[in-house]
């Protein structure tokens, strides 16, 4: 079962946003929306989440629906270390309720 | 504040041999976790732990055992270590008020 729905994979030229999409139809009203990313074979690095509002940090800004069936990860300017896999995830916050990573999308930046 | 240490970082055995990865986190989260990651793949919870002196199975916890004497400390275990245990594994840590922190891996290889 499928929580989460993401492109395979997305070009985005460096400088420019890039706009990573989920969708997450199913989700429960206290489950969150997490993004990590993972660089190459490194862990994965927690980046942004939320629940029901918009959030932005200093890595990215996290756009999430109305209705909360999808969501959007944003960087706003790309560069070449943001390749990487992105994940999107749903889930409670405060348990260990085992983050479940699909295969996320890989995002290339390029020149 | 090194957050998540995984050692070793780097492991060749035999089928048959046993080993123990060791993850050690320095943040005072209550919550370990172990996945297991393969070519092409998301990650896969192993088992996973929500306090000091309690685990629990994750996803694919079949040839695995863990322990947590510690808070700061969880161990994952290879009895009998088989060709198809040959990944990337990583440990993570979190709390209610935080997103989860990975290791950098170790990349054991079963020959």
């Amino acid at each position: 079962d499928a929580k989460t729905t993401q492109p395979p994979s997305m070009d985005c030229a460096e400088g420019r946003a890039a706009n990573l999409p989920c969708n997450h139809s199913t989700i429960s009203g206290n489950e969150y929306v997490y993004w990590y990313r993972q660089i190459h074979s490194q862990g994965p690095q927690y980046i942004i989440h939320g629940l029901k509002n918009n959030e932005t940090n200093e890595m990215a800004s996290l756009i999430i629906t109305e209705d909360r069936k999808s969501s959007t990860l944003i960087l706003p300017h790309a560069t070449l270390r943001d390749t990487a896999v992105y994940y999107c995830i749903v889930d409670i916050t405060g348990t260990a309720s085992k983050l479940t990573f699909g295969t996320g999308t890989r995002l290339q930046v390029m020149l | 504040n090194a957050g998540v240490t995984q050692t070793p970082k780097f492991r060749v055995l035999k089928t048959g041999q046993s080993m123990t990865l060791l993850c050690a986190q320095d943040m005072n989260h209550e919550y370990m976790y172990w996945y297991r990651q393969d070519p092409g793949m998301g990650l896969r919870l192993i088992h996973y732990s929500v306090g000091e002196g309690t685990t629990a199975k994750g996803e694919v916890p079949d040839g695995y055992n863990v322990s947590r004497l510690k808070k700061q400390n969880f161990l994952l275990g290879l009895e009998s270590a088989a060709p198809s245990q040959t990944s990337v594994y990583f440990c993570a840590s979190s709390s209610l008020r935080h997103g989860y922190t990975f290791g950098s891996g170790t990349r054991l290889t079963v020959v």
